[in-house]
């Protein structure tokens, strides 16, 4: 399983657009990139998943470079409830991998 | 609501005693997994089932075991419960054994006085 880095924290404000980067520099060729949002005592929530380029949803965007070796996750516009950890994981779909989520991103939005 | 249902919301107990959670993962879903998240801590994978299979081991410690019965839904036993044991414990499921996505249930929270 691709290990991964992320910032520890970062800071917004309401209303500013937010781009997490998560580094993955030993990825393999069959894994793909999923970001999770995580609020206090509350399990993970999923956000988005890609393979490369770019993925958007109703909720956020994720670029992937052409090398793959690290990933954006982007959110428009933040608001007040988007304060949370992310957590970004790299692994493929064959199955028995260890599921590890990392220490992740705080992001703290500020009014 | 991730349709990942855990029981009991809370749980409160001493030092030495055994505790069962039980986790019922979304209908259609053949993978549960558990987790372990301390105060503040990120969330240390535990172990993954599929279809009533072990498939992954994370950190598990020995005094924890698990299994998933023939109805797909899971109980995580812990035994001879520390004061560090106390934590948030959560399970998520996902359709397959892989990347998919995984959906977590609202967590046990064990407290062990």
């Amino acid at each position: 399983l691709a290990k991964t880095t992320q910032p520890i924290s970062m800071d917004s404000y309401e209303g500013q657009e937010v781009n997490i980067t998560c580094s993955h520099n030993n990825i393999a060729t069959n894994d793909y990139i999923t970001w999770y949002q995580q609020f206090p005592s509350q399990g993970p929530r999923f956000i988005i998943q890609g393979y490369k380029t770019k993925v958007t949803n109703e909720v956020a965007s994720l670029f992937i470079p052409a090398d793959r070796k690290s990933s954006t996750l982007s959110l428009p516009r933040v608001s007040l409830s988007d304060t949370a950890v992310y957590y970004c994981l790299v692994g493929d779909d064959t199955g028995g991998f260890k599921t590890i989520f990392g220490a992740g991103t705080r992001l703290f939005v500020k009014a | 609501d991730s349709g990942v249902t855990q029981t009991p919301k809370h749980l409160i107990t001493a030092t030495g005693q055994r505790v069962t959670l039980r986790c019922s993962p979304r209908s259609g879903d053949l993978s549960v997994y558990w987790y372990q998240q301390s105060l503040d801590q990120g969330l240390q994978f535990l172990i993954q089932y599929y279809n009533g299979e072990e498939r992954a081991k994370g950190n598990i410690l020995e005094r924890f075991s698990a299994q998933q019965f023939p109805d797909l839904h899971s109980e995580l036993n812990l035994s001879s419960l520390e004061l560090g044991d106390s934590a948030l414990y959560f399970c998520a499921s996902s359709v397959g054994a892989g990347m998919e996505t995984q959906y977590f249930g609202p967590g046990t929270r064990l407290l062990v006085l």
